[in-house]
């Protein structure tokens, strides 16, 4: 078990432009996760995937960003048209659904900055 | 909506001794989970303890021990004989298990240092 890998773990874009993230969960977790960590703040929660299923979307998951996971397997998290304010940590959780409790493992993240 | 509060941005401890980091959180709920996370600098978020609400028991594991008091929504995380690599971010976190809501509610987070 090689835990969750994010991809890249850095990106630095011009303003304007479009980036994705990939997010490769522990083999046989049905949950995914996506948060968003900026400098000071603990993470924050954008949307989470059960299996190939979007099934919660935080209000900060703005109409520029899109999250999909086909094949309920790795999950890839884009932006469109990058602004300053999007420049963070962005991390990916994953975890299996059995029982009550299911702890969520966490990647290295993506560092990105938006000059 | 739950809410999470870190009071302390920033403690140091000595090596070898006691640290409490403290939490109060805000909730509704009566059936949630609440956790301590460390973040190393560089490194990924790792569950350090978790507390079920519906445990009167405090949770330890190894060095690490909670404070768990429900009535007060209070959950310290008391660290003994620290050590250098205890140094990082730790962010308590609130998860309902109420509704089924299973993302993670984070506090600010307090930085500890941890001095030779």
């Amino acid at each position: 078990d090689t835990g969750v890998s994010q991809d890249p773990r850095h990106k630095i874009t011009k303003r304007g432009q479009n980036v994705t993230f990939r997010c490769d969960p522990i083999s046989e977790h049905n949950r995914l996760y996506w948060y968003r960590q900026t400098l000071g703040q603990g993470p924050e929660f954008l949307t989470y995937f059960q299996n190939e299923a979007q099934l919660e979307k935080s209000r900060l998951l703005s109409d520029r960003f899109s999250a999909e996971r086909p094949k309920g397997s790795f999950s890839t998290l884009e932006i469109q048209r990058t602004e300053q304010g999007d420049s963070a940590m962005y991390l990916c959780a994953s975890s299996f659904m059995a029982g009550n409790f299911h702890e969520q493992y966490f990647g290295p993240g993506t560092r990105l900055t938006v000059t | 909506a739950q809410t999470v509060t870190q009071s302390q941005p920033e403690m140091s401890v000595q090596e070898a001794e006691t640290v409490t980091l403290s939490c109060t959180y805000d909730t509704s709920e009566s059936d949630y989970y609440l956790f301590w996370y460390k973040q190393p600098p560089s490194r990924q978020m790792i569950l350090v303890i978790r507390q079920e609400a519906y445990k009167q028991q405090n949770a330890t594991e190894n060095r690490f021990s909670v404070n768990f008091q429900k009535a007060a929504k209070s959950f310290s995380l008391k660290i003994s004989d620290s050590q250098l690599g205890d140094a990082a971010m730790y962010f308590c976190a609130y998860r309902s298990e109420t509704s089924g809501n299973t993302p993670l509610v984070f506090g600010k987070g307090t930085r500890l240092s941890v001095i030779a």
